[in-house]
């Protein structure tokens, strides 16, 4: 069964401290994405990876960097949080165009809805 | 670029009737794949119905099924019987042939009432 787990359900930070999340997947899919969902705007991608050590921004990247080391894990970075990255955070993996066979639907972890004070 | 239109950003249905969302988008490409997700309260984003859109026949999975008109450009879905637990926000999806990103709606919330 395809699971996608994200470190944390819930997280509260301070203005100005740098946040990791964590999203491990165990499917050995290649791609990865990081989203946030914010109520209105629906889900917004921030990067993704298609490959370990490769990334690519998505719509709204400011603020944030990305970390992958191994296949399986994909890392946020938040290097100075502020209050406007309340939100939630969503992670996703995928197979590779070419190795779906057509599937190129997307795995959800459960997300972590982080506050920032 | 692509784009994913849902202009239903809320509906309501009774339980056991059958309610239609609503989902256009916009793309040059031939060949694409579109889907539907459904995200319930404090739970995990699922996959609901995947078209390709080489295929004429509209897909179904048990209650959930869509209507696709590729001239319109238009991917609805239809749920009948609709359950209690189907309340959610659902997601229109988009993606084209390759290694690019999902296009996603800004999604519509249903609520089933008993």
């Amino acid at each position: 069964d395809v699971k996608v787990t994200q470190s944390s359900r819930y997280l509260v930070k301070r203005t100005g401290e740098k946040v990791f999340l964590e999203c491990v997947q165990d499917m050995d899919h290649e791609n990865m994405f990081w989203y946030r969902q914010d109520p209105g705007l629906g889900l917004r991608l921030i990067y993704f990876s298609y490959d370990v050590k490769m990334k690519e921004k998505g719509d709204i990247p400011e603020g944030y960097s990305v970390s992958r080391e191994k296949k399986e894990r994909f890392s946020l970075i938040l290097e100075s949080a502020s209050t406007n990255q309340t939100s939630m955070y969503l992670c996703a993996s995928s197979l590779r165009a070419g190795l779906a066979g057509g599937r190129y639907e997307q795995y959800f972890g459960p997300g972590t809805r982080l506050t920032v004070t | 670029a692509q784009t994913v239109t849902q202009s239903q950003p809320e509906m309501s249905v009774q339980e056991a009737e059958t309610v239609t969302l609503s989902c256009t988008y916009d793309t040059s490409e031939n060949n694409y794949y579109l889907f539907w997700y459904k995200q319930p309260p404090s739970r995990q984003m699922i996959l609901v119905i995947r078209q390709e859109a080489y295929k004429q026949q509209n897909a179904t999975e048990n209650r959930f099924s869509v209507n696709f008109q590729k001239a319109a450009k238009s991917f609805s879905l239809k749920i009948s019987d609709s359950q209690l637990g189907d309340t959610a926000m659902y997601f229109c999806a988009f993606i084209y042939s390759g290694n690019t990103p999902l296009v996603f709606g800004k999604g519509t919330r249903l609520s089933v009432i008993a």
